[in-house]
């Protein structure tokens, strides 16, 4: 079964708008991690938040870790039509504890 | 710096045929993992390997795949008599030998027809 899960599934939004989107997961994590997918390319690493942090910036990102509820939020401020892509967040488990499980993921589409 | 190199981008294969699937990491990084993305799905892990060793094989399907991660030369995923519902697009990535971010190589599409 999948580790993590975002909501919602798909975000249509106009330029300028925020986005927001969640990830809910089940087993205790070592840290969660936020990767961005454009149509038919690879993952790009947005931004890892570590399991004793609660709030993480890079840039008009902002991503929110809350342990007790095994939850994150990604926020994208000022959205623009260039974020359109596919979110997923991921978590680290795994015998050897680095195996990414990956959400089936948020799809953004932003209108200019 | 180069990054996460694949090869070849996409592979078209018939019933039954093999499937080699090849993942050059980057500079500097001694980790490599394969997942699987399924249309419409998130990747699924595969498999982490380390240069010559096989660290975590838990996401590989029991019969057909391997993976290798020689000494010398790329990581290998490799499909033996491939059925149409490993059609997917399969990704590498690699990493330093710490637990954080992972770097992504373009991906492989494979079709089975």
């Amino acid at each position: 079964s999948q580790q993590g899960e975002e909501d919602p599934q798909a975000l249509s939004i106009q330029e300028g708008e925020n986005a927001t989107m969640n990830c809910s997961y089940k087993t205790s994590i070592n840290n969660l991690q936020w990767y961005r997918q454009n149509s038919g390319r690879g993952l790009v690493h947005l931004i890892l938040i570590r399991s004793n942090e609660r709030e993480k910036h890079s840039g008009r990102l902002r991503v929110t870790l809350d342990t007790s509820k095994k939850s994150s939020s990604l926020l994208i401020t000022a959205s623009r039509a260039a974020d359109t892509a596919s979110y997923f967040c991921a978590t680290v488990v795994g015998q050897a504890g680095t195996a990414l499980i990956f959400g089936k993921g948020t799809t953004l589409s932003v209108s200019s | 710096n180069a990054g996460v190199m694949q090869n070849p981008r996409h592979l078209v294969r018939r019933r039954g045929q093999e499937a080699r699937l090849r993942c050059s990491p980057m500079k500097g990084h001694s980790h490599v993992y394969w997942y699987r993305q399924l249309p419409e799905e998130g990747l699924k892990f595969m498999v982490y390997l380390q240069k010559e060793n096989i660290i975590d094989e838990s996401g590989m399907p029991k019969e057909r795949f391997s993976a290798e991660f020689p000494k010398e030369g790329p990581s290998i995923l490799r499909i033996q008599q491939v059925v149409r519902g490993d059609s997917a697009a399969y990704f590498c990535a690699s990493s330093p030998p710490a637990v954080g971010e992972q770097f992504f190589g373009p991906g492989t599409r494979l079709t089975v027809l």
